[in-house]
């Protein structure tokens, strides 16, 4: 079964500056999709950043970027130029990208991250 | 765009009772699914379904049931509440089919909570 684990339950960064947030997984599948989503006060889940295995070009959205070392299993967030509104938890999540259970996400537990004016 | 719409967004039980969360979705996903969010656990996965009339149990399935009657709509019930089952539930839909975005799309969320 695919795990996903996030070793840093909580992190903290100063407005401006920038953070990495860690995620493995653990897979004997080579296709699948690897995601960070974000959950603010708020509730809602809102996806910040997409990566497919096959690619080799590491994803980037505007100030978020990942790390994605597939032999290694490491998939980290860096988010760059901290802004207060980027306080939340994070959540990794693995989804195979074909054939059987690739309904299903698998997501780690977490990483609260606090933005310090 | 209303994408996944998730109803009530707070609702309190006692022990016993039973209630009965909806979701629906007008993307046209064939793929829908209910997940709870407890602390320090992340969102594991109660009940999927990967078309009309089709579903399976997820991770933690005991204490819930679905069905699947359309395309659009996705209902949780639980038969009889137990204060285990005070969480937060999320309603989440996406296409099914190998190479798609492969992004779920969130319901905004339900309190409950099991007295």
């Amino acid at each position: 079964a695919q795990t996903v684990t996030q070793s840093q339950p909580e992190m903290s960064v100063q407005e401006a500056e920038t953070v990495t947030l860690s995620c493995t997984y653990d897979t004997s599948e080579s296709d699948y999709y690897l995601f960070w989503y974000k959950q603010p006060p708020s509730r809602q889940m809102i996806l910040v950043i997409r990566q497919e295995a096959y690619k080799q070009q590491n994803a980037t959205e505007n100030r978020f970027s990942v790390n994605f070392q597939k032999a290694a299993k490491s998939f980290s967030l860096k988010i760059s130029d901290s802004q207060l509104g980027d306080a939340a938890m994070y959540f990794c999540a693995y989804r195979r990208r074909s054939g059987g259970s690739n309904y299903k996400l698998t997501f780690g537990k977490g990483t609260l991250l606090t933005v310090n004016p | 765009n209303a994408g996944v719409t998730q109803t009530p967004k707070f609702q309190v039980l006692k022990t016993g009772q039973s209630m009965t969360l909806q979701c629906a979705q007008d993307m046209n996903h064939e793929y829908m699914s209910w997940y709870r969010q407890d602390p320090g656990m992340g969102l594991r996965l109660i009940h999927y379904s990967v078309g009309a009339g089709i579903t399976d149990q997820g991770e933690v399935p005991n204490g819930y049931n679905v069905s699947r009657s359309t395309t659009e709509d996705f209902p949780l019930r639980l038969l009889s509440a137990a204060p285990s089952q005070t969480s937060v539930y999320f309603c989440a839909s996406s296409y099914s089919r190998a190479g798609n975005t492969g992004e779920l799309f969130f319901g905004e969320g339900s309190r409950l909570t099991v007295l």
